[in-house]
């Protein structure tokens, strides 16, 4: 089975400031997907970006970008010119998409309460 | 496009009742995922449809059951509920299965048991 462990139970910095939020997880498998979700006070999960393991280049959506080492089982969430909607929860999530012929689903991470000061 | 729809979206039970709770996926989408989420445990995967057919399966008690319709539909089904049942419950819908599309979350069904 999959874990994920997310060290930083909440964190908080100034807006405009860079922050990474630290996410590492355990496979024996060699392919599968990464995920970071934000979940603001309104509860509903949105996708914040999506890494897979066979790409070895690191994903990126505009102001936020992740640090992928496979090797290491870390992936890691950049947040830069961080604004004061990013405050919410934030779960790396893992995802091994061939397990007994269908999705094992996301495995999530605890979270990260991530808070931006004005 | 509509979101994902649950329903409702608070409700409370007494221990021993059983509750249905439904979610209505983006249209097109065949694959419904749900999740539990609790202080607790956090985000738990209870299981995944698509096409009608449970895929996939979490770790939790035969007490917790669901379906899918033909129109994608689903619902989840808590039998003789437990006050440690009391969470969100969160509903996802995507187009296919596995981490190559993109699930989307519906703001879930707040379950209370008193």
């Amino acid at each position: 089975a999959q874990t994920v462990t997310q060290s930083q139970p909440e964190m908080s910095v100034q807006e405009a400031e860079t922050v990474t939020l630290s996410c590492t997880y355990d496979t024996s498998e060699s392919n599968y997907y990464l995920f970071w979700y934000k979940q603001p006070p309104s509860r509903q999960m949105i996708l914040v970006i999506r890494q897979e393991a066979y790409k070895q280049q690191n994903a990126t959506e505009n102001r936020f970008s992740v640090n992928f080492q496979k090797a290491a089982k870390s992936f890691s969430l950049k947040i830069s010119d961080s604004q004061l909607g990013d405050t919410a929860m934030y779960f790396c999530a893992f995802m091994n998409p061939y397990s007994g012929g269908g999705a094992d689903g996301l495995t999530f991470g605890k979270g990260t309460h991530l808070i931006i000061q004005p | 496009k509509a979101g994902v729809t649950q329903t409702p979206r608070y409700l409370i039970k007494t221990r021993g009742q059983q509750v249905t709770l439904s979610c209505s996926p983006i249209s097109g989408h065949r694959s419904v995922s749900w999740y539990q989420q609790t202080p607790g445990q956090g985000l738990q995967f209870l299981f995944e449809y698509f096409s009608e057919t449970q895929r996939n399966k979490g770790n939790f008690p035969g007490r917790f059951s669901g379906r899918q319709f033909s129109n994608s539909r689903s619902e989840m089904n808590v039998s003789t509920l437990e006050l440690g049942d009391s969470a969100l419950y969160l509903c996802a819908s995507s187009s296919g299965m596995g981490g190559n599309t993109e699930a989307f979350f519906g703001q879930g069904t707040r379950l209370t048991v008193v």
